[in-house]
């Protein structure tokens, strides 16, 4: 199956600086890439979409001044947590979906723990 | 916006053990996937059903899609430890490639 990758894989950063996450498409090319947050012990929760060559979109309750999303290529997306403090602590996921055979599959990054101190 | 209820929340069982896991929505779904998800990785797709009334089997795991297309199931056969995990329903949503999950179901399977 397709592979997409995360870096770093965790991070432990300290209160009010940016920490800057990387999703890669490693095998196949993505226009569209997202970014999902999951706290502990909860489900996934889609927070933006990460379009190539324009503006990313956000879901409703997420701040776009806070969480600064990049889509820099065809194979690469990157989201900055601004500021961070100990609330956005969590496991960020992202995933790319690949058209194939008819069908719309989507292959996810194993993920980046963030621990703000 | 569809919300897709999971239960049980939690499940706790012995190995060899039967279980169902369900997924229900508030409106009918376009179509239906189920993932698993371990600890500190990301989900990885288990089936897709599409069509009101399917059912899909891989390997001890059972999918069935609702007739009304508005609720799913997963049933486990003779659980093992290895089954372990976050279990998530999801739809697409918004048209296109956007994923909306489920609550989610952490099943622990024990020796």
């Amino acid at each position: 199956g397709a592979v997409v990758s995360q870096h770093p894989s965790w991070v432990i950063c300290k209160s009010g600086t940016s920490v800057k996450i990387e999703c890669r498409s490693l095998d196949f090319q993505a226009t569209t890439m997202f970014w999902y947050r999951q706290f502990p012990k909860q489900s996934l929760m889609l927070m933006a979409t990460s379009n190539e060559g324009s503006k990313a979109t956000y879901e409703q309750g997420v701040e776009k001044d806070k969480f600064l999303i990049n889509h820099a290529s065809l194979t690469l997306s990157t989201l900055t947590v601004t500021s961070a403090h100990p609330e956005d602590s969590s496991f960020y996921i992202c995933s790319a979906p690949r058209l194939a055979g008819g069908g719309n599959e989507q292959f996810f990054g194993p993920g980046t723990r963030l621990t703000v101190l | 916006t569809q919300l897709l209820e999971q239960s049980p929340q939690f499940l706790s069982i012995q190995e060899g053990e039967n279980l169902t896991v369900y997924c229900n929505s508030s409106s009918v779904f376009s179509s239906l996937q189920w993932y698993r998800q371990e600890p500190g990785e990301g989900p990885v797709l288990l089936v897709t059903v599409v069509t009101g009334g399917e059912v899909k089997k891989l390997k001890r795991l059972t999918f069935q899609f609702g007739d009304a297309r508005k609720d799913s199931s997963l049933h486990i056969t003779a659980a093992q430890p290895g089954d372990t995990g976050l279990y998530l329903c999801a739809e697409f949503t918004g048209g296109g490639n956007k994923l909306t999950f489920g609550t989610g179901t952490q099943l622990k399977v024990e020796l």
